[in-house]
């Protein structure tokens, strides 16, 4: 069964750092999103994109986030200088075209900020 | 916000059915029920959603109530492997595109 692969499963950077995170969707997928979830909260939304735009991002997704899909495989999270407060599981997702197509998730990477 | 309500945590035995309800009562016409699951240190996992009729797949079966205002997952029988939180969801009915809203969900435990 195809799946949402991420790369690396551990990312640890110093604060201030850039950091960038992989994700490969689902081959026929062309909506991909990100998540992230702090440890021992909620799941929260980042951003969604479609077609080389943002199609909508959260408060949390601000001038310090961004996003590309630089080939036809990889889709990108970047964050530009990192806070303590970065330190969380980031996930991927992707799903098809269509109405109420599920969305599909990678197991994630977690982020470590020192 | 999360617009759905659920137990906070449930235990169910190993080879019995486990059914795990959730409240929607502000859910619109056009909004689908969808359940996921997060097993320890892993991605949420899609488990199936449904808008008014009752659904079944390999993985469970959702039986959504008439008025729509509650729903429940049914794991037919549970294994080990189905600890997880579970997590009730709705979403609006869109082309694609529109953001799973995650609450805490329903922390399942499956005791041998």
């Amino acid at each position: 069964e195809p799946e949402v692969t991420q790369t690396p499963s551990h990312q640890v950077t110093q604060m201030g750092q850039e950091v960038i995170l992989r994700c490969v969707p689902i081959s026929n997928h062309l909506y991909f999103y990100w998540y992230r979830q702090i440890l021992g909260q909620k799941v929260e939304f980042l951003v969604s994109f479609y077609n080389n735009e943002i199609s909508e991002k959260s408060e949390i997704f601000d001038d310090q986030f961004s996003v590309e899909r630089p080939d036809g495989s990889n889709f990108t999270l970047k964050i530009r200088s990192t806070k303590l407060e970065d330190s969380a599981m980031y996930f991927c997702a992707s799903s098809g075209i269509g109405f109420n197509q599920p969305q599909h998730f990678g197991d994630g990477t977690r982020l470590s900020i020192l | 916000d999360a617009k759905t309500t659920q137990p906070t945590s449930m235990d169910c035995a190993e080879g019995r059915a486990a059914n795990l309800p959730c409240n929607h009562s502000t859910i619109s016409g056009n909004e689908y029920v969808y359940w996921y699951r997060q097993i320890h240190s892993q991605g949420p996992q899609y488990i199936i959603h449904g808008l008014k009729n009752n659904e079944t797949n390999e993985m469970a079966s959702l039986i959504i109530t008439e008025d729509r205002k509650s729903s429940t997952l049914i794991l037919p029988h549970a294994t080990l492997r189905d600890t997880a939180v579970y997590y009730c969801i709705v979403r609006e009915n869109k082309a694609a595109g529109n953001k799973l809203t995650f609450g805490g969900g329903t922390r399942v435990l499956v005791k041998p």
